[in-house]
């Protein structure tokens, strides 16, 4: 029962422009939400999260959106930049410590 | 900075061997977690631990063991290897209570290749 999904296993979009990256979850009970982002042959780095009593978080060029009647959330990327290129996952998180992560989504940021 | 250090980069190992991948994290973390990623698959959690000598199985933990016998180290071990088992393993380490909640920092990953 995959918990958390990322649909899209890729997203290509120009430099500069916008870059949406979605996540569902079947889970009520995640109290937060993370995403991280993974260069090849590096570990995964924290990127930004959101409360689940939060509808956005902004951090400079990151947003991320939380629609929980749609248990949905978003990361925007705006602008993008080529060294935005990389995999992102989200997880959802209980209040254990432990995080339930999606498949992942490839991103490619063109110059 | 926090640091989580994965013992290897690169392992081939042979059918059956028994495999040992070691973690250290110098941040006082009390959570430390093994996950696998599989293309398609995302990151999978094999076992986690609270506490040392606390261990906890994950979402895979057939085929797999592990050891905390100091805070700071965290071991996976592959009790008898198979092809199966190549993949990319993730190390973890995080703190509890508030929001550092839940932030996990990651290892730079050992690529095992199981022949």
């Amino acid at each position: 029962d995959q918990q958390v999904k990322q649909n899209s296993p890729s997203l290509s979009v120009q430099e500069g422009r916008i870059s949406i990256l979605n996540c569902d979850y079947t889970n009520s009970m995640f109290d937060y939400f993370l995403w991280y982002k993974k260069y090849p042959a590096e570990g995964p780095t924290f990127l930004i999260s959101i409360s689940s009593i939060k509808d956005k978080n902004e951090d400079g060029r990151f947003t991320v959106f939380l629609n929980k009647s749609a248990k949905h959330l978003s990361l925007h990327i705006v602008p993008s930049q080529p060294g935005d290129s990389a995999v992102y996952f989200c997880a959802g998180t209980f209040n254990t410590g432990k995080l339930i992560f999606g498949q992942g989504t490839t991103l490619q940021v063109k110059p | 900075d926090v640091k989580v250090t994965q013992s290897s980069r690169y392992l081939v190992k042979r059918t059956g061997e028994k495999v040992f991948l070691e973690c250290v994290q110098d941040m006082d973390h009390e959570n430390m977690f093994w996950y696998r990623q599989d293309p398609g698959l995302g990151l999978r959690l094999i076992y986690f631990s609270y506490d040392v000598k606390m261990k906890e199985k994950g979402d895979i933990p057939e085929g797999y063991s592990v050891s905390r016998e100091k805070k700071e180290r965290f071991s996976l071990i592959l009790e008898s290897a198979s092809t199966n088992q190549t993949s990319m393993y993730l190390c973890a380490s995080g703190g509890t209570g508030d929001l550092a909640k839940n932030i996990q920092y990651f290892g730079a990953g050992t690529r095992l290749s199981v022949l």
